[in-house]
């Protein structure tokens, strides 16, 4: 079964730093993986999501991911932070079934 | 356009209490879920629905029920509600299974005393 393993429940950088969120899936090839970003108080939206067109996707507000199969990683990264980038990550892997299974969240803290 | 709607999204029950959690969406999608975050534990699956009619059951769907007696409507009941049932409840939506972008309502916060 597939699992989804996320390192670090909180990470905070400096405003314009790098931003780095970190996701590693089980060894057995999944379909799909995605990553969704969840603002206080909301439900989860798209961030982006990978179908093994490429291993670099882009998504929405400047975040990327990056595929590396040797890795079974699945990294979130954007070159600059912005306060509106606060909020709580997380990132999810389509199961043999075609169910998400999701990780277990990485809140983004932005330091002024 | 209103996508995901959850009503209520606050609740206090007492223990042993029933309630109905009502979700609707409004894009014609065929997939349904309800899952509930749990602080450190991520989403869990609750339930979930392929299509008008049909239910199943995810990873954690003891204590709960489903319906979807019409397409854009999925409800989740707790009969005997439990202290542990004490979370943040989310529907969401999807066109396809797993592999489509799901779409998710505001979430229901849900406090069993």
């Amino acid at each position: 079964a597939q699992s989804v393993t996320q390192l670090g429940s909180h990470v905070s950088v400096s405003e314009g730093a790098l931003v780095l969120l970190r996701c590693n899936y089980s060894s057995s090839v999944p379909p799909y993986l995605f990553w969704y970003v969840q603002y206080p108080n909301q439900g989860l939206q798209l961030l982006l999501k990978y179908t093994s067109a490429a291993t670099l996707v882009k998504g929405i507000n400047g975040f990327e991911a990056e595929f590396k199969k040797s890795e079974t990683s699945f990294h979130l990264t954007k070159p600059s932070a912005h306060m509106s980038d606060a909020a709580e990550y997380f990132c999810a892997v389509s199961d043999s079934n075609y169910q998400l299974i999701w990780g277990a969240g990485t809140k983004l803290i932005i330091k002024p | 356009n209103a996508g995901v709607t959850q009503t209520p999204k606050f609740r206090v029950l007492k223990t042993g209490q029933s309630m109905t959690l009502l979700c609707a969406q409004d894009m014609n999608h065929e997939y349904m879920y309800w899952y509930r975050q749990d602080p450190g534990m991520g989403l869990r699956l609750i339930h979930y629905s392929v299509g008008e009619g049909t239910t199943a059951k995810g990873e954690v769907p003891d204590g709960y029920n489903v319906s979807r007696l019409k397409k854009q409507n999925f409800l989740l009941g707790l009969e005997s509600a439990a202290p542990s049932q004490t979370s943040v409840y989310f529907c969401a939506s999807s066109i396809q299974g797993a592999d489509t972008e799901a779409f998710f309502g505001q979430g229901t916060r849900l406090t069993v005393v």
